[in-house]
């Protein structure tokens, strides 16, 4: 199947300071990325859907000042938590698909940490 | 509406058993339905699929049964080893539209 790559896998910041999160189509091109938050024993939670080149479609709740997303390109899609906190530590979750319809793919997520 | 119901929320199967989970969902207008496997500290990977004009699709040791009256579908894991134990989320879409997912049922495979 395709190959959805996300970087980095895991990362440890400091209260106050932005993480960016990089999710990278290795071997199609994705019209639309989405972006998960995954807590201990939970289900995956869409954060937001983003088509490259347009803005990102966030879910009620979710902070679009908080979580900037960039889909500048047609296998990349950046996620920035900006201003971390505690409270932002989770496991994101990236996954993108080649055509409207079309079949998902995952990447291998990043566990995201603030101290 | 948009709701799909996964149960057990955790099951344990011995080595050589059957494991089943089941999911049921309310719009009728969901025409996809995906099971993915999730390992530890691992994004989710996609097991096997099933669109509402079959009832059963399988896969090895895999296998979707659907019930499109009941709005119902579960998998089946035949001969479940302990290399399966992970955490298994159906899910199911309209069009296209996002995945609703269900709620994730963790399985262990006991030797």
């Amino acid at each position: 199947g395709a190959v959805v790559s996300q970087h980095p896998s895991w990362v440890i910041c400091k209260s106050g300071t932005s993480v960016k999160i990089e999710c990278r189509s290795l071997d199609f091109q994705a019209t639309t990325m989405f972006w998960y938050r995954q807590f201990p024993k939970q289900s995956l939670m869409l954060m937001a859907t983003s088509n490259e080149g347009s803005k990102a479609t966030y879910e009620q709740g979710v902070e679009k000042d908080k979580f900037l997303i960039n889909h500048a390109s047609l296998t990349l899609s950046t996620l920035t938590v900006t201003s971390a906190h505690p409270e932002d530590s989770s496991f994101y979750i990236c996954s993108a698909r080649l055509a409207a319809g079309g079949e998902l793919f995952f990447g291998e997520g990043s566990r995201l940490t603030v101290l | 509406q948009q709701q799909v119901k996964q149960s057990p929320q955790s099951l344990i199967v011995q080595k050589g058993g059957i494991s089943i989970i089941n999911c049921a969902y309310e719009n009728t207008a969901f025409d996809y339905f995906p099971w993915y496997q999730q390992f530890p500290g691992k994004g989710p990977a996609l097991l096997i699929a099933i669109r509402p004009d079959v009832s059963e699709k399988k896969e090895g040791r895999f296998t979707i049964s659907f019930n499109k009256s009941a709005k119902q579908f579960s998998l089946h894991i035949m001969d479940s080893q302990p290399g399966d134990s992970a955490t298994y989320f159906c899910a199911a879409r309209a069009g296209s539209y996002q995945l609703t997912f269900g709620k994730g049922t963790k399985l262990s495979v006991i030797p």
